[in-house]
């Protein structure tokens, strides 16, 4: 079983929709990343969370550490959200510790 | 300012071949990270590093080198080039890592084939 568990893989949607994409995760955690991947392939850090919830625009993180669980939503979806969502992890406290635990990514697809 | 600056773009090479991936920042990050992404698949940590002169090997190092002379500069070196190193490449960079508002500043990424 992954460390990183994102769902749905998938996801299609008619613009307008209220869009929640899932990430769970089995360790114990002092940052979440969420990041989208553009088709064309650049990467853009959207949010980093270690509790409760951050709001950019129509994009609302949040996090439930008890749970071990987060999510991204987006309001009012827009063609130009179509993008690969990806979740990642940074396990533990120590400062040694710079790796992140990657989910597969949720692939987003906004129709007009 | 740029943020992370990778060339190039695009690369084929020949097995055996050589090169190097360039990598800068000009938000005097101290962090910075090398990934590659296989179709399909998440990224994996080839070498990062936490300060000039001073790197460290991630998930999968292995044909790969890496130098840290100065803050804003973090060259991959391929040597040896092998058809399992087609992917693609991406820079990133960050302030700190216990700092909860720095995020990942990624570059456009390179997209290499080995032949």
């Amino acid at each position: 079983k992954n460390e990183v568990e994102q769902s749905p893989q998938n996801l299609t949607a008619q613009e307008g929709e209220f869009i929640t994409i899932n990430c769970s995760y089995s360790v114990g955690i002092s940052a979440l990343h969420w990041l989208q991947q553009h088709p064309g392939g650049g990467i853009v850090s959207l949010f980093m969370l270690s509790s409760g919830k951050k709001k950019h625009g129509r994009l609302i993180a949040t996090i439930n550490i008890q749970e071990k669980h987060s999510s991204l939503h987006i309001t009012a979806s827009h063609p130009r959200d179509s993008a690969v969502y990806i979740c990642a992890v940074r396990s533990g406290w120590m400062d040694s510790n710079y790796q992140l635990i990657w989910g597969a990514g949720t692939k987003l697809i906004i129709k007009p | 300012n740029a943020g992370v600056t990778q060339t190039p773009k695009f690369r084929i090479l020949k097995i055996g071949q050589s090169m190097t991936l360039q990598c800068t920042q000009d938000m005097n990050h101290n962090y910075m990270y090398w990934y590659r992404q296989d179709p399909g698949m998440g990224l994996k940590l080839i070498y990062y590093s936490v300060g000039a002169g001073i790197t460290d090997k991630g998930e999968v190092p292995n044909g790969y080198n890496v130098s840290r002379s100065t803050t804003e500069d973090f060259p991959l070196r391929l040597e040896l080039a092998a058809p399992s190193q087609t992917s693609v490449y991406f820079c990133a960079s960050s302030y700190g890592v216990r700092d909860h508002n720095s995020p990942l500043h990624f570059g456009n990424g390179t997209r290499l084939t080995v032949t």
